[in-house]
C-alpha cells in the first residue's frame, strides 16, 4: 500500500511569507502527527490530529497551525516565516493514538526560508 | 517533563564488532520506548519497540526501568547498519513521540 505522502518535497520561501504543507496518511490511518527536524534541535513534536481534532500541541508559537480533513489528510501552516523556521517537516500516520500500532513517517518537506 | 537522551552523536565501529547505542529517558510513569532508524536518503522507520521484545536485523533492546534506559545492541555490526538511530518515547493514548537527538552509527569495513 502507498506510504505517507508529503507535498511538496522542497520549498523555498521568503521571510514574512506564509506556507502550507500537506500530508496524506496511509489509507485507513486516522491519526496524523507533525514534527520539525533541525540540526540544532533534532526532532520536535508540533501537533497531533485524530478525527479532525487536534489532540496535542507542542511548544511552538501560534504562527504554527494545522488541521485535519474528513479524509484524514492533514495540513500545517506557518505564517510570518522566520529564518529559524527552515527545517525538515515530517508527518507520521498511525491507525489511531490508542491502537499502539506502528507510526509511519513520510519523507518530509524541506522548507528553506531566505 | 519527558526527556530522551542519546549521549553519543557519532559511534564508529568495525564490521563484526559489537555495538551498543545508548538511550536514557526521564519519565515518572511507564512509557513506550522505540528505536527508529533512518538510512541514507530514506524515511524514518521503526526498528523495534520495547513491548514487542523481538530482535530486528539482529538488534535487540531491553527496557531497564531501574536505570531508565533502553540501549540498542547488536553483537556483530554490519556495514549496512550504518545509519542514524533515534530513540523515542511515547505516552500511551497519544501518537506523539519525544525523540532523542540521534546517534549516527558508522560501521567501517
Amino acid at each position: 500500500k502507498a506510504g505517507v505522502t508529503q507535498t511538496p518535497r522542497y520549498l523555498i520561501k521568503t521571510r514574512g511569507q506564509q506556507v502550507t504543507l500537506s500530508c496524506s496518511p496511509i489509507s485507513g490511518h486516522r491519526s496524523v502527527s507533525w514534527y520539525q527536524q533541525t540540526p540544532g534541535q533534532g526532532l520536535q513534536f508540533l501537533f497531533e490530529y485524530f478525527s479532525e481534532t487536534q489532540r496535542n500541541k507542542g511548544n511552538f508559537p501560534g504562527r504554527f497551525s494545522g488541521r485535519q480533513f474528513s479524509n484524514s489528510r492533514s495540513e500545517m501552516n506557518v505564517s510570518t516565516l522566520e529564518l529559524g523556521d527552515s527545517a525538515l517537516y515530517l508527518c507520521a500516520s498511525s491507525l489511531s493514538p490508542v491502537s499502539r500500532t506502528e507510526a509511519f513517517f513520510g519523507q518530509g518537506t524541506r522548507l528553506t526560508v531566505v | 517533563a519527558q526527556r530522551v537522551t542519546q549521549p553519543e552523536k557519532l559511534l564508529s565501529v568495525f564490521k563484526g564488532a559489537p555495538v551498543e547505542l545508548k538511550c536514557n529517558y526521564s519519565y515518572s510513569g511507564s512509557p513506550e520506548l522505540f528505536w527508529y532508524v533512518q538510512y541514507s536518503r530514506q524515511r524514518l522507520q521503526l526498528l523495534l519497540r520495547h513491548i514487542s521484545r523481538e530482535s530486528i536485523k539482529g538488534f535487540t533492546a531491553d527496557l531497564n526501568k531501574g536505570e531508565t534506559s533502553f540501549h540498542l545492541k547488536k553483537p556483530f555490526a554490519q556495514e549496512e547498519d550504518s545509519a542514524m538511530y533515534y530513540c523515542a518515547l511515547s505516552l500511551y493514548n497519544f501518537n506523539k513521540f519525544y525523540f532523542g537527538s540521534g546517534t549516527k552509527l558508522n560501521v567501517k569495513p
